[in-house]
């Protein structure tokens, strides 16, 4: 157990729809990051957030949305849902915002849009 | 961007002997390298990392060696096990940046 937490594990939606995936991070991290995994794609980094600041982001698409609050949990906000956003959806966390930082990984929210 | 090439893309042993997965790395500004193994249903989980100011690592049977010259990182698995069967990521951070980047992957599979 990374100590990472992620909710939903498992959601099924219709195109056109919006949800929202949860991180809760390991105890003590600042960092939060978000990854989207689909077969084709491999892990891809979509977006960071230190300390409630947005610090890096990736290959998000402006259907989606994030961002982290007081408490340090975070959410990411996928809208407009098409067929090809259905992928797994990693949280991780690391203890600081630099280079260096060993980063932690929650299991994963899988998406399915039909 | 940071460019981390992997390979191979799966690796099929025989319980008992080694596996050996390389990376390569674009920027020579990165200064770590994290192996994660992946099983299935489950987030990539840390299994060993390297820094640039060394050149290799040993935990048990997983060893980790860079060579920051020719730009590539390899993860060695010896005595291997059915529950090493899994996918395997490497990744590198370059010095000043907060995204890992990943290699696409091995699939590796022990036989029994």
């Amino acid at each position: 157990d990374s100590g990472v937490t992620q909710t939903p594990k498992h959601l099924i939606t219709a195109t056109g729809q919006r949800v929202t995936l949860r991180c809760s991070p390991r105890s003590g991290d600042l960092s939060v990051y978000w990854y989207q995994q689909s077969l084709d794609q491999g892990l891809q980094f979509l977006i960071q957030y230190y300390n409630g600041e947005e610090r890096a982001k990736g290959n998000i698409l402006e259907r989606f949305s994030a961002q982290q609050f007081p408490d340090l949990h975070s959410e990411l906000n996928l809208s407009s849902l098409e067929l090809g956003d259905s992928a797994l959806y990693f949280c991780a966390s690391s203890p600081g915002r630099s280079s260096g930082n060993t980063i932690y990984f929650g299991e994963g929210s899988w998406l399915t849009v039909v | 961007g940071e460019n981390v090439e992997q390979h191979p893309s799966t690796l099929s042993v025989q319980e008992g002997d080694s596996a050996v997965i390389k990376c390569t790395y674009s920027d020579s500004a990165s200064n770590y390298f994290p192996w994660y193994k992946q099983e299935l249903g489950k987030g990539p989980q840390l299994i060993i990392d390297i820094r640039s100011n060394v050149g290799e690592k040993k935990d048990q049977r997983i060893a980790v060696t860079l060579n920051k010259t020719a730009k590539h990182f390899s993860l060695h698995i010896t005595e291997t096990q059915p529950e090493d069967s899994a996918v395997y990521f490497c990744a590198a951070i370059p010095w000043g940046d907060y995204k890992l980047s990943f290699g696409a992957g091995t699939t590796v599979t022990v036989r029994a």
